[in-house]
């Protein structure tokens, strides 16, 4: 089944204390990317990859970390989270002029 | 400057209505795609349709079709015959041709069928 796997669903957790969330993707998309949606702000990118080793700064990259080593793979990673992080999470993948599939999401709560 | 506009925070419908929820878009782009998304309670977001700006005809999808009208740069969702878990929130977002590595989103509309 095609799908975008993101774990974990929900995560709570200290501020200062890293983390990461993963991301895979099975469709064999190039395109990968983050996103945060946070109540009457919608939906924004924190960081975008077109392919492997190649990655780029969304509309809100601050406080975020990603890597590309394999297509099929991309966490994001959180080094010393802080309470405005707390958010929902999404990570998705696409191919082309597809529209994006996402994982289910990952809410975090940073305390 | 906001790209994309959902007028409607919340809708609210009768079971087995028609609903029709608006989208408006702003972009010098002639060439861009338009989708819509649905995010149930559960969280996971859904893609719904896609419209591509020189597609010559509106977009369908079983009970979802698009209503676009290019010259008013609007795309609005109607889901007919609606059904109680069509309840949740409804995204519209943009993708550029220029600018391809992101979607712009509205802020959705929140859509309650009651029975």
């Amino acid at each position: 089944e095609a799908q975008v796997t993101q774990n974990p669903r929900y995560l709570i957790t200290v501020t200062g204390k890293k983390l990461t969330v993963t991301c895979s993707q099975n469709m064999n998309h190039e395109y990968m990317s983050w996103y945060r949606q946070d109540p009457g702000l919608g939906l924004r990118q924190i960081y975008y990859s077109m392919n492997v080793e190649v990655t780029d700064k969304g509309d809100v990259p601050e406080g975020y970390k990603v890597s590309r080593k394999e297509k099929r793979n991309f966490p994001l990673i959180l080094e010393s989270p802080s309470p405005n992080q707390t958010s929902l999470y999404f990570c998705a993948s696409g191919q082309g002029n597809s529209p994006l599939h996402f994982g289910n999401g990952t809410r975090l709560t940073v305390t | 400057a906001q790209k994309i506009t959902q007028t409607q925070p919340g809708m609210f419908v009768q079971e087995k209505e028609a609903v029709t929820l608006d989208c408006t878009y702003d972009t010098s782009d002639p060439s861009y795609g338009l989708f819509w998304y649905k995010q149930p309670s559960s969280g996971e977001m859904i893609f719904l349709i896609y419209q591509g700006s020189y597609d010559q005809q509106n977009a369908t999808e079983g009970r979802y079709s698009l209503n676009f009208q290019k010259a008013r740069k609007s795309a609005n969702l109607v889901i007919s015959a609606s059904q109680l878990g069509d309840s949740a929130m409804y995204f519209c977002a943009m993708r550029e041709a220029f600018n391809n590595r992101k979607l712009i989103w509205g802020l959705g509309t929140s859509l309650a069928v009651n029975p």
